[in-house]
């Protein structure tokens, strides 16, 4: 699986939208970019992933750059409920990452301010 | 949604002891399942693929003598922590991969374990 680099840590006000970068130079052409949360003391939640087009569902947006070297997790309204530490991952396969075990790097902590 | 379940959400055991942690896809069937673990400000690890009907797959570094995998049905899979020590307290979670479309992995909501 291809290496991510993300920043430790994060701040975000309240009711505004939090955009998570994540740096992926080495991205295969079959390799998708996952995005997974994790709040404090709970399993990985599934975000959203993508190819090479921008996606979004009811809980965030995924912006992927033209050359996939890099994408952005947008969660537009963040919420003191989106503190978390949120996770890149990139690897082969387009079903919510479900064929093998996951690669889990260690992520953005997404402090979300009152 | 797809829901995996984990029990018990907490143990505390003494050192020597063995400990079972079940995995359970409440409401799809699983063909596999994977087991991490994760130290205190750290990363989850994968520590082993559970197929259902085989032995499972360990990752390099993770004794399977001493972490006992059984996937016996296609909605069960357990851990098994055997002469437990403090240096395995950890967090350990569960995740299962639905068989059918959209094929994804489904992560159980965690086990503490705490070794005395």
């Amino acid at each position: 699986d291809a290496k991510t680099t993300q920043p430790t840590s994060m701040d975000c006000a309240e009711g505004r939208a939090a955009n998570l970068p994540c740096n992926h130079s080495t991205i295969s052409g079959n390799e998708y970019v996952y995005w997974y949360r994790q709040i404090h003391s709970q399993g990985p939640q599934y975000i959203i992933h993508g190819l090479k087009n921008n996606e979004t569902n009811e809980m965030a947006s995924l912006i992927i750059t033209e050359d996939r070297k890099s994408s952005t997790l947008i969660l537009p309204h963040a919420t003191l409920r989106d503190t978390a530490v949120y996770y890149c991952i990139v690897r082969p396969g387009g079903s919510g990452g479900g064929a093998d075990g996951l690669t889990f790097g260690k992520g953005t902590h997404l402090i979300i301010q009152p | 949604g797809a829901v995996v379940s984990q029990h018990p959400s907490w143990v505390i055991c003494k050192s020597g002891t063995s400990v079972k942690i079940e995995c359970r896809s409440l409401d799809f069937q699983a063909t596999t399942m994977f087991w991490y673990r994760q130290f205190p400000k750290q990363s989850l690890m994968l520590m082993a693929t559970s197929n259902e009907g085989s032995k499972a797959t360990y990752e390099q570094g993770v004794e399977k003598d001493k972490f006992l995998i059984n996937h016996a049905s296609l909605t069960l899979s357990t851990l098994t922590v055997t002469s437990a020590h403090p240096e395995d307290s950890s967090f350990y979670i569960c995740s299962a991969r639905r068989g059918t479309p959209p094929v994804k992995q489904y992560f159980g909501p965690g086990t503490r374990l705490t070794v005395t």
